[in-house]
């Protein structure tokens, strides 16, 4: 399995609190990605990032950003939590960005937004 | 923009029984590669199966296999002598070969229960 660690695995927490989801890997791989998981929706990619301090946008990227200062870690943050956040947040790790790279995933955040 | 339709939400198969599940999906590209992943109870996502575009030949890992119509842009996932571990959602996804930062386009899922 891919050493990808997500932190925390659970959070609760408040509506307009600023929040921030951690992706660690030990593969040094290059691009990390999170993804996030509702029902009805598979799974929607927030943010990117093709090296360090390079990232760029998803399909679902509003009300979200995010930074790399090293390889290993990807920072999600959710400037102003709002209920329509709560949901399961993955992150992805692959060596080579499209030509059929595989993707492989973090174990997932479970975040409640009350 | 890449579309893909999982339009069975949910299954169901007796143990040591053959099971499809059914995908299809929407591009203009021409080449392009597809997966399936698992996502059991624990909800960790495993890759199960992957096949490229421009193979004719139907990828094969152990149990599982697909059934790639691309003219029909159809790819469907085949288990084999399903097990009680197989019990889990299925999520069909796309990648376009676009080259560097292509994206995953994921399908909504189907939920495979397997009855012992």
């Amino acid at each position: 399995d891919a050493g990808i660690t997500q932190s925390p695995r659970h959070k609760v927490t408040e509506t307009g609190t600023p929040v921030t989801l951690r992706c660690h890997q030990t593969e040094n791989h290059r691009y990390m990605y999170w993804y996030r998981q509702d029902p009805g929706h598979g799974l929607r990619l927030i943010h990117y990032s093709y090296g360090v301090k390079d990232t760029d946008k998803g399909e679902v990227s509003d009300g979200y950003s995010v930074s790399r200062s090293k390889t290993e870690d990807f920072l999600l943050t959710l400037e102003s939590a709002t209920s329509s956040q709560t949901s399961v947040y993955f992150c992805a790790i692959s060596d080579i960005a499209g030509v059929g790279e595989t993707q492989y995933f973090g174990p997932g955040t479970r975040l409640l937004v009350l | 923009a890449q579309t893909v339709t999982q339009s069975q939400p949910e299954m169901s198969v007796q143990e040591a029984e053959t099971v499809t599940l059914s995908c299809t999906y929407d591009t203009s590209e021409s080449n392009y590669y597809l997966f399936w992943y698992k996502q059991p109870p624990s909800r960790q996502m495993i890759l199960v199966i992957r096949q490229e575009a421009y193979k004719q030949q139907n990828a094969t890992e152990n149990r599982f296999s697909v059934n790639f119509q691309k003219a029909a842009k159809s790819f469907s996932l085949k288990i084999s002598d399903s097990q009680l571990g197989d019990t889990a959602m299925y999520f069909c996804a796309f990648m376009a070969n676009t080259g560097a930062n292509s994206k995953l386009t994921f399908g909504k899922g189907i939920t495979l229960s397997v009855r012992p």
